[in-house]
């Protein structure tokens, strides 16, 4: 079945970095997307990857093995901003559906 | 740009009542998605159009559950009779023609609560 698994909740001081976690299994595969989500808000997309390697954005980048079929979303420099919940989701190669995970909620303290 | 508009934001009915939601998406993004969202949960996936066309709906509770996209632009999500277990957040979202299975862009969704 497809399924994909992050951690529910991480926890980091201001200022440091933190690492979230996707490892995913699909019939199939095309690419693994990351999305910010706010209490209350919509969730907003912060990255992308369709081949193995990282990616950079700002002080957000995002990891994918392939052959390991994980990802990771690393978020440096934190600030009480980033306090969310970020979701990982996959496109699998046989239909133009995202499967979604259940997101990790990313708690920041000062 | 404008983003993608829903509402209403909240809506309260008692179950058995029917609801409706509305959402314009961004101007030129010829995809438009329903999502549900329950607590603590990811997006789930209602339904997809490419234009006016639903190209896949087989999530969608078909038997109290409709949606129409009339022009290819504005949409509206149903739900008659509602049931307890209805209670989420609709989300819609919309995206650039070929691109939305890496970025699609939300609205602030609708708060149903079901009594």
């Amino acid at each position: 079945g497809q399924s994909l698994e992050q951690p529910s909740e991480v926890t980091a001081v201001e200022g440091a970095i933190v690492q979230i976690n996707c490892t995913y299994q699909t019939s199939g595969f095309y690419g693994l997307s990351w999305y910010q989500q706010h209490d209350g808000g919509a969730p907003t997309f912060l990255s992308y990857n369709g081949l193995d390697g990282l990616e950079e954005t700002g002080r957000f980048s995002s990891f994918l093995s392939r052959s390991d079929s994980y990802g990771y979303l690393l978020l440096q420099e934190l600030q009480m901003k980033d306090s969310a919940s970020y979701f990982c989701a996959v496109r699998e190669e046989s239909n133009y559906q995202l499967i979604w995970g259940a997101g990790t909620k990313l708690i920041i303290k000062p | 740009e404008a983003g993608v508009v829903q509402s209403p934001r909240y809506k309260i009915i008692e179950k058995k009542q029917p609801v409706a939601f509305w959402c314009n998406p961004i101007s030129g993004h010829n995809t438009l998605y329903w999502y549900r969202q329950n607590l603590g949960q990811g997006p789930e996936l209602l339904i997809r159009y490419e234009n006016e066309e639903a190209v896949d709906d087989s999530q969608l509770p078909k038997d109290r559950f409709s949606a129409e996209r009339l022009k290819g632009v504005d949409s509206t999500l149903k739900i008659q009779p509602a049931e307890l277990g209805d209670s989420a957040v609709y989300l819609c979202a919309s995206s650039r023609p070929g691109t939305g299975v890496r970025e699609q862009f939300f609205g602030p969704g609708t708060r149903l609560t079901v009594l």
